[in-house]
């Protein structure tokens, strides 16, 4: 069974240029989330979503942040000016809720942005 | 505010058991404790969960006390591959805080 899929892995950007992630989630998992992690710390929530819609976005920087999960499946992530501060790894994650309860997240590998 | 505490790194010798300790004294009735690892450069990884009971995988044990206010992971032949961080987290039916682990490092 094929895991989270992230892409790019990596990318080096200058600030104040765009930059978006995708996500594709483990096949049948309703539940994504967008996840940023600061050097030497745990990973911090950004959005997640059930299905098609963004249930929790209250750590989202939203005057520059965006994310979109069409049709409930892959996602995407933008952050459109970027700025220096931005430079951390992306995570996505999926999980499968049944009965209210969320099942162990799966975490694809990251995407590891630099803003220059 | 990660609601769990968790020491900021232990050694262990290779082919010991690692025992890593977890405080998550406000936890609710009905959160679980979830453990996650992640390898450098590479996204955290599930190890097992548990809410009352002990628990045992392939990967782990989990030890929970009674009162179920800390808990411990046990990886019984610790190898060089476990060097990782460690996640002690908490929650149900919301979403989950990382603190910032536990760097385990097994050494030859």
């Amino acid at each position: 069974e094929a895991g989270v899929v992230q892409s790019p892995r990596y990318k080096i950007i200058e600030k104040k240029q765009p930059v978006a992630f995708w996500c594709n989630p483990i096949s049948g998992h309703n539940t994504l989330y967008w996840y940023r992690q600061n050097l030497g710390q745990g990973p911090e929530l950004l959005i997640r979503y059930e299905n098609e819609e963004a249930v929790d976005d209250s750590q989202l920087p939203k005057d520059r942040f965006s994310a979109e999960r069409l049709k409930g499946v892959d996602s995407t992530l933008k952050i459109q000016p970027a700025e220096l501060g931005d430079s951390a790894v992306y995570l996505c994650a999926s999980s499968l809720e049944a009965h209210g309860r969320r099942d162990e997240q799966y975490f694809g590998p990251g995407t590891r942005l630099t803003v220059t | 505010d990660a609601k769990t505490t968790q020491p900021t790194s232990m050694d262990c010798a290779e082919g010991r058991a690692a025992n890593l300790p977890c405080n998550h004294s406000t936890i609710s009735g009905n959160e679980y404790v979830y453990w996650y690892r992640q390898i450098h450069s590479q996204g955290p990884q599930y190890i097992i969960h548990g809410l009352k009971n002990n628990e045992t995988n392939e990967m782990a044990s989990l030890i929970i006390t009674e009162d179920r206010k800390s808990s411990t992971l046990i990886l019984p032949h610790a190898t060089l591959r476990d060097t990782a961080v460690y996640y002690c987290t908490r929650g149900y039916g919301q979403n989950f805080v990382f603190g910032p682990g536990t760097r385990l490092s097994v050494l030859p």
